[in-house]
C-alpha cells in the first residue's frame, strides 16, 4: 500500500496561474480532505469529500476548487493563483467500517509546497 | 463550535526529561480529541486519540495523554525524551459536522543534547 500520495512534491507558478494539486489514495477510504498549513496558522480545511462525486466547502474555500470524479483521487484546484495562496498543502484520507465513519483518524499524504509568485 | 488551544508555539527539553504539550478544548459536546506529530518535511502522523472512552490514553513511541473535563484539558506527556521526539505537535478536535478536523496551531519541540 501506497496509502497516501501526492503530486507533485513542490510547484512555483507566477500570479494569474492555474494548476492541479492531485491525491491519491490505494486505501479504499471514503472521506478525502483538503488542508493547508501555514506558519503559525495550523493546518486549515479547504474542502472536502465524503464519497464519490461529492465534495464540500471546509473553512477556507475561496480561491479554490475541487472534484472527486473517482473514490480514490481528489483534485484541488487554484484556477487564478495568488500570492496568499503560498502554502504547503495536505491531502488526507479516512474511512467507515461497520456504517460508521472514522473520519476522526485521518491518513496524511506527505504534501505539495506552492510557491505563487 | 469546537476548537482547540496550543500553549506554546514552541518547547524546548532536554534528552531524557519530561515533555508536556499542553492543550486545552472548546466544545459543546464531548469531544474526540486528537494528537498529531508531522516530522520535518513529512505528512502528519496520529500519535494517540480519545474517543470517549478510557480518560488515560497511549500512543505511540511512549507518548500519551490525559483527557480532563473538569480542565477542558488533553495534555500530552513522555516521561523521557529523545532526540527523535523533535518535531512539530499538533492537537485537534473533531468538528460538530463530524467530517473533519480543528487543528491547533502546533507546538514546535526542540529536544537538546
Amino acid at each position: 500500500n501506497a496509502g497516501v500520495t501526492q503530486t507533485p512534491k513542490f510547484r512555483v507558478l507566477k500570479t494569474g496561474q492555474s494548476m492541479t494539486l492531485l491525491c491519491a489514495q490505494d486505501m479504499n477510504h471514503e472521506y478525502m480532505y483538503w488542508y493547508r498549513q501555514d506558519p503559525g496558522m495550523g493546518l486549515r480545511l479547504i474542502h472536502y469529500s465524503v464519497g464519490e462525486g461529492t465534495t464540500a466547502k471546509g473553512e477556507v474555500p475561496d480561491g479554490y476548487n475541487v472534484s472527486r470524479l473517482k473514490k480514490q483521487n481528489f483534485l484541488l484546484g487554484l484556477e487564478s493563483a495568488a500570492p496568499s495562496q503560498t502554502s504547503v498543502y495536505f491531502c488526507a484520507s479516512s474511512y467507515t467500517a461497520g456504517g460508521r465513519a472514522f473520519q476522526e483518524t485521518q491518513y496524511f499524504g506527505p504534501g505539495t509546497r506552492l510557491l505563487v509568485l | 463550535a469546537q476548537s482547540v488551544t496550543q500553549l506554546g508555539s514552541h518547547v524546548s527539553v532536554s534528552e531524557g526529561a519530561l515533555v508536556l504539550l499542553r492543550c486545552n478544548y472548546s466544545s459543546s459536546v464531548p469531544p474526540y480529541l486528537f494528537w498529531y506529530v508531522q516530522y520535518p518535511n513529512q505528512g502528519l502522523q496520529l500519535l494517540l486519540k480519545y474517543t470517549s472512552a478510557a480518560t488515560l490514553v497511549k500512543g505511540i513511541n511512549g507518548f500519551e495523554a490525559e483527557f480532563k473535563k473538569s480542565e477542558t484539558s488533553f495534555h500530552l506527556t513522555k516521561p523521557s525524551a529523545h532526540m527523535s521526539d523533535a518535531a512539530e505537535y499538533f492537537c485537534a478536535v473533531s468538528r460538530d459536522s463530524g467530517y473533519a478536523l480543528n487543528f491547533g496551531k502546533g507546538t514546535s519541540l526542540l529536544v537538546t543534547p
